[in-house]
Parts: C-alpha cells; structure tokens; sequence
C-alpha cells in the first residue's frame, strides 16, 4: 500500500539554521504531494503543495521538490525562525480518495 | 469566514460511555474526513465520506460510526467498543479528490476516565 516515510524527531536547531526534513514515499501511480503544519493544540494547515515531478512548492521561505527519481520531497528552509516551532507532516494523495501521512516531525527553534 | 469548526475542544467521557464529536464546515467540499492522532504514529483516518449519505471505513474504523445527512455536517460516535479512545481527534474536508488540499479543524481532545 502507499506509505510516507519522514525522518524522526524532534529536531532541535537555533535560530537562522537551515532546516532539512527528509521525506520519502511510495512510488506507486501519480501521486500530489503535501506538507502540512500542525502548531501546539490546533489542527493541521497546508505549508505547500507539488502535483507533479520536478515541480517545486514553496510557502513562507520553506520549499520542497517533488523527486521522481528518488521518490522524495524533503522540506527545507534556509533560515528558521522561532515561530517557525511545530509539527510538521509529509503526506500523499493516493488510491480511493484517501490521503497518506507520515508520522511528523517535531522542529523546536531555540533563540 | 469559511472554515471547519469542531466541538467541543475537550471531552471526558466515562468507560462505557458513548460520545459524538461534532464537525461542521461551511467550505461547500464534498467530501469529509475523521482522523485520529496519537503520539508518534502521526494521523490514523477512521471513516470518509466524499457525498451525503455515503461514507466508507477507514484504516482504524472499529468501534466508531458516523452519518453525514447533510453536506455541511460529519459527526463522529465513539462506542463503548473502541478499546482505547483516548486521543486527539481531526476532522477535515476537500472539495473531493485526493490530490485536493485538505482543510482541518480545531481538533478535539477526548480523555476517558
């Protein structure tokens, strides 16, 4: 079945360091890929979106790259800021209308 | 404003009690969704539907039911057959497909005691 694969947390950086998440995902059909936020306590939001290979999604300084060849569409962000601490999903569209997530990833910015 | 609202934000329930958690959205998307979260194990769908008066299980349906009789509304029982509800439940909503961005709720914390 479709399966999201991201890397574990949490993960700590100071501020203005650049972040990486990696996520990976099965290959199967043509899937849309996602990264969503979640902050303390709230539900989760949209950060950014690919529907294709090579297209590229960006929100707010974070950017993913939709990978084909490796399967992968790793989060990064070149200079974090402390509101910048959440949660942080890889997902894929897939089969029968349902969406698959990944386990998520904690990011804690530290001044 | 459009959006998902969800109630209440925290629920306590009794062992062998049943509980509805309410969703309503004003977004005009066909389709709902139920999930649940857990520490660590990221977000579990327990039901969907993508038209009124049909829905379909999801990976985690036992000991949960739903309706959806209306567009904008998609309650979510907990039975006193689900062996460990306490969680954090989302709801959320896409105009249909798969490939739509998803829109979440608020979230609602249930705590058995």
């Amino acid at each position: 079945g479709n399966s999201v694969t991201q890397m574990e947390g949490p993960v700590t950086l100071s501020e203005e360091a650049f972040l990486t998440i990696n996520c990976t995902y099965t290959a199967t059909g043509y899937p849309s890929l996602f990264w969503y936020v979640q902050y303390p306590g709230e539900g989760l939001q949209l950060l950014l979106k690919a529907t294709k290979a090579d297209d590229k999604g960006s929100n707010k300084g974070f950017e993913a790259t939709y990978r084909k060849e490796t399967t992968s569409f790793h989060l990064e962000k070149g200079s974090v800021q402390v509101s910048d601490s959440a949660v942080y999903f890889c997902a894929r569209s897939g089969g029968y209308q349902k969406v698959t997530f990944g386990t998520g990833t904690k990011l804690q910015v530290i001044p | 404003d459009g959006g998902i609202t969800q109630s209440p934000k925290y629920l306590f329930r009794k062992e062998g009690q049943n509980v509805t958690l309410s969703c309503e959205q004003n977004l005009n998307h066909d389709a709902m969704y139920w999930y649940r979260q857990d520490p660590g194990q990221g977000l579990r769908l327990i039901y969907y539907s993508q038209i009124v008066n049909d829905f379909q299980k999801g990976d985690i349906a036992e000991g949960y039911s739903v309706s959806r009789e209306k567009k904008e509304s998609f309650p979510l029982t907990v039975t006193s057959a689900q062996k460990n509800p306490t969680a954090f439940y989302l709801c959320a909503s896409n105009q249909r497909e798969s490939t739509d961005t998803q829109y979440f709720g608020p979230g609602t914390r249930l705590t058995v005691l």
